[in-house]
């Protein structure tokens, strides 16, 4: 099984709105990816969890809040979003994290498309 | 960091015909990967190929490390090809950080 999966498909939130995005994977993935992707450019590396610790912060506003409660979920926390923070955010994992010799493929969600007004 | 470029930036080519997409790379890569990116946004996963060569149907790779290069052979295109093709690199310095080229859009006409 190579799925990655994304919950939801759409999200439609006001800049007052708190809202989440969830990822799952069962693939026993350690290292676990949020990218985000405006339209006609290519995904950007918002965060990186390694074994449940946040490893990378692309230096991501606070309003972005990621959250790795176990080995197989990413929630990404949404708060006071701004109208240009309207993406499809992508999830993804690999099964490792390491450098050079790691076998560090990674499998990407469907995403969220989400939409700020 | 690692800056990654891809060519051509657009491609229109006529169902059955073959292409060669590029992607440049400007340091040492441990990972990359090629992924075509349907109308939907999903990100499928097409090589792993941090070097050497590999195929599968009618699309091979070829990553050359030393002259940090990787090519994306599709061969009979057809339009369900269509989309756009991105490489990401994981540089030797970034464990873990994917930087993706600006990719290739591709459009395959009947």
């Amino acid at each position: 099984d190579t799925e990655v999966t994304q919950t939801p498909k759409h999200l439609v939130m006001g800049m007052t709105n708190k809202k989440s995005l969830k990822c799952e994977q069962h693939m026993g993935h350690r290292a676990m990816y949020w990218y985000k992707q405006k339209a006609k450019k290519p995904p950007e590396l918002m965060f990186v969890y390694s074994y449940e610790k946040l490893s990378i912060n692309e230096s991501v506003p606070s309003r972005f809040s990621p959250e790795c409660p176990n080995s197989s979920l990413l929630n990404l926390h949404l708060h006071a979003l701004q109208p240009e923070d309207s993406a499809l955010y992508l999830c993804a994992s690999s099964s490792t994290f390491t450098g050079r010799g790691a076998y560090n493929e990674q499998f990407f969600g469907p995403g969220t498309r989400l939409t700020v007004l | 960091g690692i800056q990654v470029e891809q060519s051509p930036p657009d491609l229109i080519l006529q169902e059955g015909a073959n292409s060669t997409l590029r992607c440049n790379f400007s340091d040492s890569v441990n990972n990359l990967q090629w992924f075509h990116q349907n109308p939907w946004g999903q990100l499928i996963n097409l090589f792993y190929i941090p070097s050497g060569t590999k195929q599968n149907g009618r699309l091979s790779a070829t990553t050359v490390a030393t002259e940090r290069y990787s090519l994306l052979y599709i061969s009979s295109s057809q339009t369900t090809d269509s989309g756009v093709y991105f490489c990401a690199v994981e540089g030797g310095t970034n464990a873990g950080k994917s930087t993706f080229g600006d990719g290739t859009t591709l459009t395959v006409k009947p």
